[in-house]
């Protein structure tokens, strides 16, 4: 899991509460990335951030929100207007933003229960 | 769009046996193409990549990958499976984003178990 870690493991919340995931790294990467998991559907891209104080929209963005404050950091906060937010979320980040071909490194994910 | 297809749910194969793990893939232009494992709860980690040059890549604990450009198919293999290679693998390609930034689309996956 490299230099990337993602807290909670496991974390349980109420229909209709907002949650933030915590991811950070120190690897010194530039680009950050939040992708959610489930059964059957291999990943999804939720948002991206390529720098520092910018991001932008993955492919199922609605009912997230993230910030990009410090390069080290990409938390994400899950709110009560994702309609079905029970599921595994993993943070990766990668050194460069645009271009290049290196590699994304992942971290160990957080399982989200809602009920 | 750039996509990745993993025929195949899951795959079987007694230890010590070959093991292939399939991927084909539909890009514009030339691929990057990826592959991945993942153990139960955890995060994925990075096998090997394909950006250009020779077409067998080598990559972490004995896997390696072909890619064939006409079959457009860049399958994992092994020469001899263990028990604990039994993982969900990820195929992905990069997919370039309009306004610069790249994004990785991963295939549904592929549930290999490997049996003694």
């Amino acid at each position: 899991d490299g230099g990337i870690t993602q807290s909670p493991k496991y974390l349980f919340r109420k229909e209709g509460q907002n949650v933030t995931l915590s991811c950070e790294q120190n690897l010194n990467h530039d680009a950050m990335y939040w992708y959610r998991q489930d059964p059957g559907q291999g990943l999804r891209l939720i948002y991206y951030s390529q720098i520092v104080n910018d991001f932008q929209k993955g492919d199922i963005a609605e009912g997230y929100s993230v910030s990009r404050e410090k390069k080290e950091s990409f938390p994400l906060t899950v709110t009560s207007a994702q309609k079905n937010p029970t599921a595994f979320y993993l943070c990766a980040s990668s050194r460069y933003g645009t271009g290049g071909s290196d590699e994304q490194y992942f971290g160990p994910g957080t399982r989200l229960t809602v009920t | 769009a750039q996509s990745v297809a993993q025929p195949e749910d899951q795959v079987n194969v007694a230890e010590g046996n070959p093991l292939t793990v399939k991927c084909t893939y539909s890009v514009s232009g030339n691929p990057y193409l990826f592959w991945y494992v993942q153990y139960p709860n955890r995060g994925l980690q990075f096998l090997l990549k394909y950006i250009t040059g020779d077409n067998l890549v080598k990559g972490s604990y004995g896997f390696e990958a072909e890619f064939n450009k006409s079959q457009t198919s860049f399958h994992l293999k092994k020469p001899s499976a263990l028990v604990s290679d039994s993982a969900l693998y990820f195929c992905a390609v990069r997919e370039f984003i309009t306004g610069g930034g790249n994004k990785l689309t991963f295939g549904t996956g592929t549930q290999l178990k490997v049996e003694l």
